[in-house]
């Protein structure tokens, strides 16, 4: 049950886009179109942002958006804003006794 | 409107147990199946242990099988989570979640463990 993989850290400025990546393996990430992504700000609970690798919740901006290639999920935020400043995880299916698996989380700076 | 509210945190002892319970409502509790995750002090989220709508079937990570057993009564919409031979590295705020559409949508508020002598 190893972890899904992030970068520990992320940065743009106002307006620019950043993507995160996600990488695990055939029997995660790859294996499934399972991949949800969540924000959460300091002292927060966190917010379910996309699911299912690319759709979104209700309320979720379209400046959010989810992809997949292979063992690798990303997001990416288009149109930074100041509030996009968070920790942001992934999140896999991975396999019938393993319902979910999470990434380590990336911290998003805007500059 | 959806509701969970988690209870039953404190400090404890290493070797020591606490039972974690979710309060749910607004929504046909017995539909879906319901997850515990954890968040140690500054560090990422934790699947612990997802449980099946009637309850049928568990999991759990590999951390805690064994020591945690998670179970619920849909009568009175409650999700728990019974944690024994606590350690140190358990402390963590956790957080009971509805699973929907193979994610999380729905959280608590979380609430607190410590496990410290």
């Amino acid at each position: 049950q190893s972890a899904l993989t992030q970068p520990p850290s992320a940065s743009g400025s106002p307006g620019q886009s950043v993507t995160i990546s996600c990488t695990g393996t055939s029997s995660d990430v790859g294996g499934y179109n399972y991949v949800s992504w969540y924000q959460q700000h300091p002292g927060k609970v966190p917010k379910l942002l996309i699911y299912e690798v690319s759709k979104r919740p209700s309320g979720v901006p379209d400046r959010f958006s989810g992809s997949k290639s292979g063992n690798t999920a990303s997001l990416t935020v288009s149109g930074l804003q100041a509030e996009d400043e968070a920790d942001y995880y992934c999140c896999s299916y991975a396999g019938r006794n393993i319902p979910r698996v999470f990434g380590g989380g990336t911290k998003l700076t805007v500059l | 409107e959806v509701q969970l509210v988690e209870s039953g945190g404190g400090l404890v002892q290493p070797g020591e147990s606490l039972r974690l319970s979710c309060a749910a409502s607004g929504f046909t509790f017995s539909v879906y199946w319901m997850s515990w995750v954890r968040q140690a002090p500054g560090k990422g989220l934790e699947w612990v242990a997802t449980i099946s709508g009637d309850g049928s079937e568990t999991f759990y990570v590999d951390s805690v099988r064994g020591r945690f057993t998670v179970s619920r009564d849909n009568a009175k919409n409650s999700l728990n989570l019974q944690m024994n031979s606590l350690r140190a590295d358990d402390t963590a705020m956790f957080y009971c979640a509805r699973g929907e559409n193979n994610a999380f949508l729905y959280w608590g508020q979380g609430i607190l463990v410590t496990v410290s002598s």
